[in-house]
């Protein structure tokens, strides 16, 4: 079946040092979703890319989606202990297929 | 108002037992989800549901089966539950079409001794 992969599977950094995380589809995607899931919480949509080569900005928070539409990157500048907890990608061949979510990136933030 | 509400939120059963998990969301959306995370975080599709598809991860053993009495609601029911089906249950919603993803409940941990 579709899958989709996701490293790395944990990162620690320091406060303030810059964290990527990188997620590939052995399929094209019609769109791909990222979340983000706090210790004990529950996933939390983040933003969602469709176009390819698309590029979007949160605040700190820079997405990518490639122009093959088979990967996409997540990266946060400058991390802060608030942005502690894991972060998923998520994919959909289309049509009303529901979306395949890679492992995670688990990212700790040393104060 | 909680958008998508699960009950309960822990659950501690006996091996054998059968349990169900109810779902209820108060967006409007038209597909309900559930979906499995184990120990290692690892997020599993399980079931997806709208008033016209069911689509079923073939995946998931038969002892799974959900339950729709309408568009807002979407239980899941376990038979003879065993040790392996200990983990978080997360029910979401989503709209079709839309640009924004799924929403989803607090979950259900479930403990299966």
């Amino acid at each position: 079946g579709q899958q989709v992969m996701q490293i790395p599977q944990y990162q620690h950094v320091q406060e303030g040092e810059d964290f990527t995380t990188y997620c590939n589809s052995s399929t094209t995607l019609s769109n791909i979703q990222w979340y983000k899931q706090r210790p004990g919480g529950h996933p939390v949509f983040l933003i969602q890319l469709v176009k390819s080569g698309e590029v979007k900005k949160q605040k700190r928070l820079t997405f990518q989606f490639g122009e093959a539409k088979k990967n996409s990157s997540l990266h946060i500048t400058a991390t802060q202990t608030t942005d502690v907890g894991t972060y998923f990608c998520a994919g959909r061949l289309g049509g009303n297929t529901p979306l395949v979510f890679g492992k995670g990136t688990r990212l700790s933030v040393i104060a | 108002d909680t958008a998508v509400s699960q009950t309960p939120k822990y659950l501690v059963t006996q091996m054998g037992n059968d349990k169900s998990i109810k779902c209820e969301q108060n967006l409007g959306h038209d597909t309900m989800y559930w979906y499995k995370q184990d120990s290692k975080k690892f997020l599993k599709i399980m079931f997806s549901y709208n008033n016209k598809e069911l689509i079923i991860n073939e995946t998931v053993p038969n002892r799974f089966s959900p339950k729709s009495p309408d568009k807002a609601h979407l239980n899941l029911h376990i038979n003879s539950l065993e040790l392996g089906d200990s983990a978080v249950y997360f029910c979401a919603s989503s709209q079709q079409g839309s640009n924004y993803g799924y929403t989803f409940g607090s979950g259900t941990r479930l403990t299966v001794v």
